[in-house]
């Protein structure tokens, strides 16, 4: 168990709709990252948050939202959604951010029919 | 752009040989990371390296850190059926607070 909690664990939405992924950090963590992977691929970077503000981001569509609250969980919000946007949705937190390793979250699968 | 290769993408081995996956970024990478995904889990950190040249070992695993520190690698002795999954490197880039996931090596064991 790596202490990061992702919810929900199965999201299953229609084309167009609005959903929300909830993570929250292990104990003591200040980063959180999330990372998109689809079918059979590798993890791409959406976006970073540090003690609740942005640190980096990815090639993060327009559609995708996230913050990071001041007691440190993350959502990430997904709208206007479409077939590609199906994957697994992986958060991350770590101590520090740079430098410091990752602890992954089981992931949120998110299928749009 | 930074982007992070591995080769190979997939490889069969079978049980008790060797197997290495490389990692190979165009710009010095600040460290790197490796990471084991097992069919349907998470990526789980495996270990970083932050030295020029520098080598680690964990059990029948070694990892390297190139001299220039744009390539890695990971080498793994006499495979076992639990060394199954895909094997991600990930590098942070100066003055870059994102950490960069490779293209992954999935690697099966053929008993």
């Amino acid at each position: 168990d790596s202490g990061v909690t992702q919810t929900p664990k199965h999201l299953i939405t229609a084309t167009g709709q609005r959903v929300t992924l909830r993570c929250s950090p292990r104990s003591g963590d200040l980063s959180v990252y999330w990372y998109q992977q689809s079918l059979d691929q590798g993890l791409q970077f959406l976006i970073q948050y540090y003690n609740g503000e942005e640190r980096a981001k990815g090639n993060i569509l327009e559609r995708f939202s996230a913050q990071q609250f001041p007691d440190l969980h993350s959502e990430l919000n997904l709208s206007s959604l479409e077939l590609g946007d199906s994957a697994l949705y992986f958060c991350a937190s770590s101590v520090e951010g740079r430098d410091s390793p990752l602890h992954f979250g089981n992931g949120t699968r998110l299928t749009v029919t | 752009g930074q982007q992070v290769m591995q080769i190979p993408q997939y490889q069969h081995v079978q049980e008790g040989e060797d197997f290495t996956t490389y990692c190979n970024s165009s710009t010095t990478l600040s460290n790197i990371q490796w990471y084991k995904q097992r069919p349907g889990g998470h990526p789980v950190f495996l270990i970083q390296l932050v030295k020029s040249g520098e080598v680690k070992k964990q059990k029948r695993l070694t990892f390297q850190f190139g001299e220039a520190k744009k390539n890695s690698s990971l080498h793994i002795t006499a495979t076992q059926t639990t060394d199954v999954g895909t094997y991600f490197c990930a590098g942070f880039y100066f003055g870059n607070e994102k950490l960069t996931f490779g293209t992954g090596t999935r690697l099966t064991i053929i008993p």
